[in-house]
C-alpha cells in the first residue's frame, strides 16, 4: 500500500515563511506524480491551491508556491497571513490511482 | 459556472450498500474525469476512484473489491456504490471534477459533500 507522508503539524508566525512537504513511500516525488495541493479550513470543502507541482489556480494567493524539494513535493507560504491557518493536503498520482497525504495542520501563531 | 451536488441516503446499515449520485450542472459531463473522495470525521481525505465520461474507471486498491463508479451522460451525473459497508465507511463523501489537458491534472471543482453514517 502506497503511503504519502506530510508533516502532521507546523507552526509559523504571521509574516513568516513555511514549507510543507509531501513524500512518497515509493521514492522521490517527480513532476510525473502531478502533485496537487489543497487547503481545508474547519467545516469547509477542500479548496485546490496548486496543480502539476507548481501551477496556481486563478484564485490561489501569490504567497503560495509549489515546487519539488529534496525528492519531495513542497508547498511554500511566504508572508503567512492569519487566514492561512488550515489543514493542507497533497495528492499524488500513481499511474491511474491517486493517494492523498495525511495532511499538515498549519497553525499561525 | 460548474456545480456539483452529491445526493443519497445519510444513513446506511452495516453490511448494506451505500449509493450516492453526483449531479453536474453548468457544464457537460463529457470530456472530463470525475472523482469520489471521502473524509471520515476528524480525519484526512481519501481518494476512492475516478471515472472518465466514457465509463473507464480507476479505483483505490484497498476499496476496489467493494466500489463501483458509473456515469450516465444522458442525465449528466455519475454515481458511487460501496457495498458491504462498515462503521469505518462513515465519512463525508465528496464528488469532484478533474480537468485534464495533456499532462495537466487539475481537481478544480468539488461538491459540498454529504455525510454518510454507517450505523444500525
Amino acid at each position: 500500500q502506497t503511503v504519502v507522508t506530510q508533516e502532521p503539524s507546523l507552526t509559523v508566525s504571521p509574516g513568516g515563511t513555511v514549507t510543507l512537504t509531501c513524500a512518497s513511500s515509493t521514492g522521490a516525488v517527480t513532476s510525473g506524480y502531478y502533485p496537487n495541493w489543497f487547503q481545508q479550513k474547519p467545516g469547509q470543502v477542500p479548496r485546490a491551491l496548486i496543480y502539476n507541482t507548481d501551477n496556481k489556480y486563478s484564485w490561489t494567493p501569490a504567497r503560495f508556491s509549489g515546487s519539488l524539494l529534496g525528492g519531495k513535493a513542497a508547498l511554500t507560504l511566504s508572508g503567512v497571513q492569519p487566514e492561512d491557518e488550515a489543514e493542507y493536503y497533497c495528492l499524488l498520482y500513481y499511474g491511474a490511482t491517486w493517494v492523498f497525504g495525511g495532511g499538515t495542520q498549519l497553525t499561525v501563531l | 459556472q460548474v456545480q456539483l451536488q452529491e445526493s443519497g441516503p445519510g444513513l446506511v446499515k452495516p453490511s448494506e450498500t451505500l449509493s450516492l449520485t453526483c449531479t453536474v450542472s453548468g457544464g457537460s459531463i463529457s470530456d472530463h474525469y470525475w472523482t469520489w473522495i471521502r473524509q471520515p470525521p476528524g480525519k484526512g481525505l481519501e481518494w476512492i476512484g475516478n471515472i472518465y465520461y466514457t465509463g473507464q474507471t480507476y479505483y483505490d486498491p484497498s476499496l476496489k473489491s467493494r466500489v463501483t463508479i458509473s456515469v450516465d451522460t444522458s442525465k449528466n451525473h455519475f454515481a458511487l456504490i460501496l457495498s458491504s459497508v462498515i462503521a469505518a465507511d462513515t465519512a463525508v463523501y465528496y464528488c469532484g471534477r478533474w480537468s485534464k489537458s495533456g499532462n495537466t491534472w487539475r481537481l478544480d471543482y468539488w461538491g459540498p459533500g454529504t455525510l454518510v453514517t454507517v450505523s444500525s
